[in-house]
């Protein structure tokens, strides 16, 4: 089945770490997502990338990092930049059309900071 | 004020009853999206619309693009609906990727 693929689940960091986080999808779609939330607040985008080499920065990139080497797979490294990284980060993807295409999210990796 | 508004933000109902969650936007739009968020964080997509009305099994989405206004109901409730759900529009494509903005949830609660 097709689908976005997130890992790991759960991890923990050291202040002062930088860690990355996977994102695979087998949709073939060329746009992906990364988005976090925090607690009572609504999803917030933090890179997006429309095609293979290329991404642009969303809402609050500080403190982040993305590389888009191959279409199915787009990572995000959080850096030892980022000030508050524990959230929940979720990967999403959809086709790359003029119009407005379905989402379809992975399960997230929810990131703590010790 | 946010971009996109969702009203309750809590509902606790009882097993059976019809649920309304109502979503309000103030930017323009290409398309509503409303999301299930499960217990354990995962997101599913329940619809994508620009107008009118769609219906998947006891779930129904509608839209009045001048009003700005969406509603997703849920009918014959059931425990296994109990999650978090998302509005969220698509305000602007750019070089195909979406921008989209979303609303903080309702947290719905069912009970047996």
């Amino acid at each position: 089945d097709g689908g976005i693929t997130q890992s790991p689940k759960y991890l923990f960091r050291k202040e002062g770490q930088n860690v990355t986080l996977s994102c695979e999808q087998n949709l073939n779609h060329d746009a992906m997502y990364w988005y976090r939330q925090d607690p009572g607040q609504g999803l917030r985008l933090i890179y997006y990338s429309q095609i293979v080499n290329d991404f642009q920065k969303g809402d609050i990139a500080e403190g982040y990092s993305v590389s888009r080497e191959k279409k199915e797979s787009f990572p995000l490294t959080v850096t030892s930049a980022q000030k508050n990284p524990t959230a929940f980060y979720l990967c999403a993807s959809s086709m790359w059309a003029r119009m407005t295409g379905e989402l379809f999210f992975g399960e997230g990796s929810r990131l703590t900071v010790l | 004020k946010n971009e996109v508004e969702q009203s309750p933000q809590n509902l606790t109902a009882q097993e059976g009853e019809f649920i309304t969650i109502n979503c309000s936007y103030s930017v323009g739009i290409s398309a509503l999206h409303w999301l299930q968020q499960h217990p354990g964080g995962g997101i599913v997509s329940l619809f994508m619309l620009s107008s009118g009305k769609k219906k998947h099994g006891r779930l129904i989405a509608t839209i009045n693009i001048q009003e700005k206004h969406s509603s997703l109901h849920i009918t014959a409730s059931h425990p296994r609906d109990s999650a978090v759900y998302i509005c969220a529009v698509t305000h602007s494509i750019i070089q195909g990727a979406q921008k989209l903005v979303f609303g903080q949830g309702t947290r719905l609660t069912i009970n047996p």
